[in-house]
């Protein structure tokens, strides 16, 4: 089993609708974040948490919010989703002592 | 804030050339820095990383080299493998932040 794994892989919805990206890891890691990345526009941060009860907004955080509901588990959601958040989104984790995050596969959101 | 950069775009070679991807970075507070690796639909692989005090780095088939004169870091592949076709991107951590600073990435490709 991957290390961090990220739920669904792919897919679309309509405008306004409502998405939730999931994210779990068994790495053990305190630190988890939420990344998209766009064409030519590399990664960018959209939220973080250090730990359950620490929340961070990212450079990108409007329009997205984040639950951390354990240690292993960190999700996205999209309130009222739109075109401009078609975005392949990643989910990452590090550790307390080392900067090196450790990625999920992504999610390739669309949004129509 | 200020960004990671890079020269290249885009970088073809034959298999069994040696590989070298270019990262410009700004700030001089960063002072730890971090390769990745990314293929088509995955998520970014760590590579090797390298901290402010060193110049140098080596790993299996990989080099990473810092110059902190003129705030420039590199990828050295040795052997270059179509395998190793990917997207590699620089990662930087500035002193007094708490998460990475990702710059966009160059395609490496490796013809047979």
């Amino acid at each position: 089993d991957a290390d961090v794994t990220q739920t669904p892989r792919n897919r679309i919805t309509k405008t306004g609708k409502r998405i939730m990206l999931e994210c779990s890891q068994t790495k053990g890691h305190d630190r988890m974040y939420w990344y998209r990345q766009d064409p030519g526009l590399g990664l960018r941060l959209i939220y973080y948490s250090f730990d359950v009860k620490d929340i961070n907004k990212g450079e990108i955080s409007d329009g997205y919010s984040v639950s951390r509901q354990a240690q292993a588990k960190f999700s996205l959601s999209l309130e009222s989703a739109i075109p401009n958040q078609t975005a392949l989104y990643f989910c990452a984790t590090s550790d307390r002592v080392s900067y090196g995050y450790t990625f999920g596969s992504g999610t390739r959101l669309t949004v129509v | 804030g200020e960004s990671v950069g890079l020269h290249l775009p885009t970088l073809s070679v034959q298999e069994g050339d040696n590989s070298i991807i270019n990262c410009a970075y700004s700030n001089s507070a960063s002072d730890y820095f971090i390769w990745y690796k990314q293929e088509s639909g995955k998520g970014p692989q760590f590579i090797i990383d390298i901290r402010s005090n060193m110049d140098k780095r080596q790993g299996q088939r990989v080099t990473v080299l810092l110059n902190k004169t003129v705030k420039h870091l590199s990828l050295q592949i040795a052997a270059t493998q179509p395998g190793d076709s990917a997207v590699y991107f620089c990662a930087e951590n500035i002193r007094g932040y708490s998460t990475l600073t990702f710059g966009k990435g160059t395609m490496l490709l490796v013809s047979p």
